[in-house]
C-alpha cells in the first residue's frame, strides 16, 4: 500500500517568517496530493491540494510544489501569522477511494 | 449549514459496552469514509462506503461495523468496546474515486 512520510514533526516559526513541510511517497502511482490543516479541536480542512499533471500551485500565502520523478511534494507558508498555528497533514491518492495521510506536522507561529 | 455532521460529539462509555455514531452529509457526494485518530494524531482510513456499498476494510477487527442506509448516512456501531478504542472518530465524504474529501466535526470517544 502507500506509504507517506511527512517532515518534520513539528516546526516553530516566528511571525513574519517561512515554514516549510515536506512529504514523500511511495506509490509511483498516487496522482492527488490534498493537504489538510487541522486546528486544536477541529476537523481536518482542505487548504490546498495538487494534481499530478500540475507542478506548483499557489493560494495567496499558501503553496504546493510536487516532484513527481522523486515522489516527493511539499507545502510552503509564507509571512506566517498565529492563526497558521496548527497541525498539517499531508496525504497521497491514487484514485482508489483511499487517503494515506501523513503522521502530521505541528507548526507553531511565535509572535 | 453543515455539509458533514456527526452525532454523538463526545461519547464517554464503559468497557465492554456497545455504542454507535451516526453520520450524515448534505453535499450530494455517492462515497463516505470513516477515520480514526489516535492520541499521536495520526489519521487512519477504517471504512469506505461508495453507493452504500462497502469498498474499503482496513483490517479493522469485526467488532467495528459500519452500516450504510442510503448515500447521505454512514453510521459506525462498535460491539464490545475495548480502552483501545479511546480517540476521534471522523466521518469524511467525496465525490467519486479522487474527489476532495470533507471531514465532519469529529466524535470523541473515551473508554473507561
Amino acid at each position: 500500500g502507500e506509504n507517506v512520510e511527512q517532515h518534520p514533526s513539528t516546526l516553530s516559526v516566528q511571525e513574519g517568517d517561512s515554514a516549510v513541510i515536506k512529504c514523500t511517497y511511495s506509490d509511483s502511482a498516487s496522482n492527488y496530493f490534498p493537504w489538510y490543516k487541522q486546528e486544536l479541536g477541529k476537523r481536518p480542512q482542505l487548504i490546498i491540494d495538487i494534481r499530478s499533471n500540475v507542478g506548483e500551485k499557489k493560494d495567496q500565502r499558501i503553496a504546493v510544489s510536487l516532484n513527481k520523478t522523486a515522489k516527493h511534494f511539499s507545502l510552503h507558508i509564507t509571512e506566517t501569522q498565529p492563526e497558521d498555528s496548527a497541525v498539517y497533514f499531508c496525504a497521497a491518492h491514487k484514485g482508489d477511494y483511499k487517503l494515506s495521510f501523513g503522521a502530521g506536522t505541528t507548526v507553531t507561529v511565535r509572535a | 449549514d453543515t455539509a458533514v455532521s456527526q452525532t454523538p460529539k463526545y461519547l464517554v462509555t464503559q468497557m465492554g459496552n456497545d455504542k454507535s455514531i451516526k453520520c450524515e452529509q448534505n453535499l450530494g457526494h455517492d462515497t463516505m469514509y470513516w477515520y480514526k485518530q489516535d492520541s499521536k494524531k495520526f489519521l487512519k482510513i477504517m471504512f469506505s462506503y461508495n453507493n452504500k456499498e462497502l469498498i474499503i476494510n482496513e483490517t479493522v477487527p469485526n467488532r467495528f461495523s459500519p452500516k450504510s442506509p442510503d448515500k447521505a448516512h454512514l453510521n459506525l456501531h462498535i460491539n464490545s468496546l475495548e480502552l483501545g478504542d479511546s480517540a476521534v472518530y471522523f466521518c469524511a465524504s467525496s465525490q467519486g474515486l479522487s474527489g476532495t474529501q470533507y471531514f465532519g466535526p469529529g466524535t470523541r470517544l473515551l473508554v473507561l
